[in-house]
């Protein structure tokens, strides 16, 4: 079985600001890893994936994340947020080898709260 | 392209009435679908996915059925709803060997 934590439930940070969004899984297989990011209201926008190749993977609006296998970990980081990033972040896992490879198993979600 | 549609946005409904919400997909032709629910302070949770028309997989014990009479729309039931019900409910889709699935604009029930 896959779980997925999100460590922050919130994240206040100034506009112009750096941000990371915290990350970690558990799986004893391969996973594939999403960054979804969701505003108010509406369904979820797929901000990034790492399925393999280069750990560093860049997404759409400036955000790119991390994958480090050995902590298990998938930070997103954007160097500088703008009040349009106020939304809530889904860090999401799926089990390549099960044949539903977008089948995701979501973490709790982190609402970054960005401000003047 | 290919588009997800999901209705109604919202809907209260009293304890005990029935539910229906409708997905439906546009654009792409045998899609693996996907019904998830966010409830409140807490993360999304899959509900059903299928793989094909009349094929649905329930990956927790619920109050809950799903079905898929046709090849791009899925729908999610209930008989008889509880408070407990109450959530943002996502319909998703993905192509069979893609890795990304694309999600609707979710519907809002609120179970009273």
């Amino acid at each position: 079985a896959q779980s997925v934590t999100q460590l922050d439930s919130q994240v206040p940070v100034f506009e112009e600001a750096p941000v990371e969004l915290r990350c970690n899984y558990s799986s004893s297989v391969s996973v594939y890893l999403f960054w979804y990011v969701q505003y108010p209201n509406q369904g979820l926008q797929l901000l990034l994936k790492y399925l393999s190749g280069s750990t560093l993977v860049k997404g759409i609006n400036g955000f790119e994340a991390e994958f480090n296998k050995s902590q298990t970990s998938f930070h997103l980081r954007k160097p500088s947020v703008h009040i349009s990033d106020t939304a809530e972040y889904f860090c999401a896992v799926s089990d390549p080898s099960i044949g539903t490879a977008s089948k995701l198993t979501f973490g709790t979600g982190t609402r970054l709260q960005v401000t003047l | 392209s290919q588009t997800i549609h999901q209705w109604p946005a919202t809907l209260v409904q009293p304890v005990g009435s029935p539910l229906s919400l409708e997905c439906t997909v546009e654009g792409t032709s045998n899609p693996n679908l996907y019904w998830y629910r966010q409830a409140a302070g807490r993360g999304l949770q899959l509900l059903f996915y299928s793989v094909g028309i009349g094929q649905i997989s329930s990956e927790v014990p619920q109050n809950l059925s799903a079905s898929r009479p046709q090849d791009r729309q899925f729908i999610l039931s209930s008989k008889k709803l509880l408070l407990s019900d109450s959530g943002f409910y996502l319909c998703a889709w993905s192509m069979r060997m893609n890795t990304e699935a694309f999600f609707g604009q979710g519907t809002r029930l609120t179970v009273v």
